[in-house]
C-alpha cells in the first residue's frame, strides 16, 4: 500500500496548481481520502476530505479556493489549488484511514512541496 | 473548532528514561457512539507522520509496546516507558471526535539529552 504525491512546485501568489496523489497496492475508490499540509517548521493542518461518494469537506482556510477530487479509473486523488497565498506554502500529504475516519489517517504519502512566493 | 494543547513543546530525555506528553482538548472528546477519538502521531525527522495510537490507547500494528496512551474527557497522555534513539521526532495529538475538521496539537519535539 503506497501513496505518491506529485505536482508541488514554486508558484506566484494568486496562481494555481494541481497536486496529484497516485495510489498503488490498493483501490483508492474504496477509501475516504484526505489532504494534510505542514508549513515549514510548523505543525500539521488538515486541509480537505473526500469520501467514496465524492462528498467533500474543506478547512475554512482553503474553502472556496481549493477543490479535492478523485479519478477512480486512474486510482488517483487530486487537489486543485487556486488563488494561492504565501501562507499556503507547505508540504502537502495525501493520507487515508483504513478504519474509522475519526481515528485519523494511518496511511500517508511522502509529501510534495508547494512554495508560494514572488 | 476544538483546540488541542500539548505540553511540553520540547522534551529532552536521556536514553532509557521515560517520557510523557500531555494533550488537552478545549471540548470533551467522547463521541455519540461512546468512543473517544483521540489519536497520537509520530513524525521522525525528514519523514511523513505515522499514527501510533488511536482511540486514546490502541497501539497501531508495529508500534512498540513501550508506547502507551491514556486519558479521558479532555486530558490525555502519551507515555514512552524507555526512550530509544529511534523515538526522536515530533509527536502530535489529534482529535477526530468533532470532525470536521480534524485538529492537531502544536507538536512536542522529543530529543535525546
Amino acid at each position: 500500500v503506497q501513496l505518491a504525491e506529485s505536482g508541488g512546485t514554486l508558484v506566484q501568489p494568486g496562481g494555481s496548481l494541481r497536486l496529484s496523489c497516485a495510489a498503488s497496492g490498493f483501490t483508492l475508490s474504496s477509501y475516504d481520502m484526505n489532504w494534510v499540509r505542514q508549513a515549514p517548521g510548523k505543525g500539521l493542518e488538515w486541509v480537505s476530505y473526500i469520501n467514496t461518494r465524492n462528498i467533500t469537506v474543506y478547512a475554512d482556510s482553503v474553502k472556496g479556493r481549493f477543490t479535492i477530487s478523485r479519478d477512480n479509473a486512474k486510482n488517483s486523488l487530486y487537489l486543485q489549488m487556486n488563488s494561492l497565498r504565501d501562507e499556503d506554502t507547505a508540504v502537502y500529504y495525501c493520507a487515508f484511514a483504513v478504519g474509522a475516519i475519526r481515528n485519523g489517517m494511518d496511511v500517508w504519502g511522502q509529501g510534495t512541496t508547494v512554495t508560494v512566493s514572488s | 473548532d476544538v483546540v488541542m494543547t500539548q505540553s511540553p513543546l520540547s522534551l529532552p530525555v536521556t536514553l532509557g528514561q521515560p517520557a510523557s506528553i500531555s494533550c488537552r482538548s478545549s471540548q470533551g472528546l467522547v463521541y455519540s457512539d461512546g468512543k473517544t477519538y483521540l489519536n497520537w502521531f509520530q513524525q521522525r525527522p525528514g519523514q511523513s507522520p505515522r499514527r501510533l495510537i488511536y482511540q486514546v490507547s490502541n497501539r497501531d500494528s508495529g508500534v512498540p509496546d513501550r508506547f502507551s496512551g491514556s486519558g479521558s474527557g479532555t486530558d490525555f497522555t502519551l507515555k514512552i516507558s524507555r526512550v530509544e534513539a529511534e523515538d526522536v521526532g515530533v509527536y502530535y495529538c489529534m482529535q477526530g471526535t468533532h470532525w470536521p475538521p480534524y485538529t492537531f496539537g502544536q507538536g512536542t519535539r522529543l530529543e535525546i539529552k
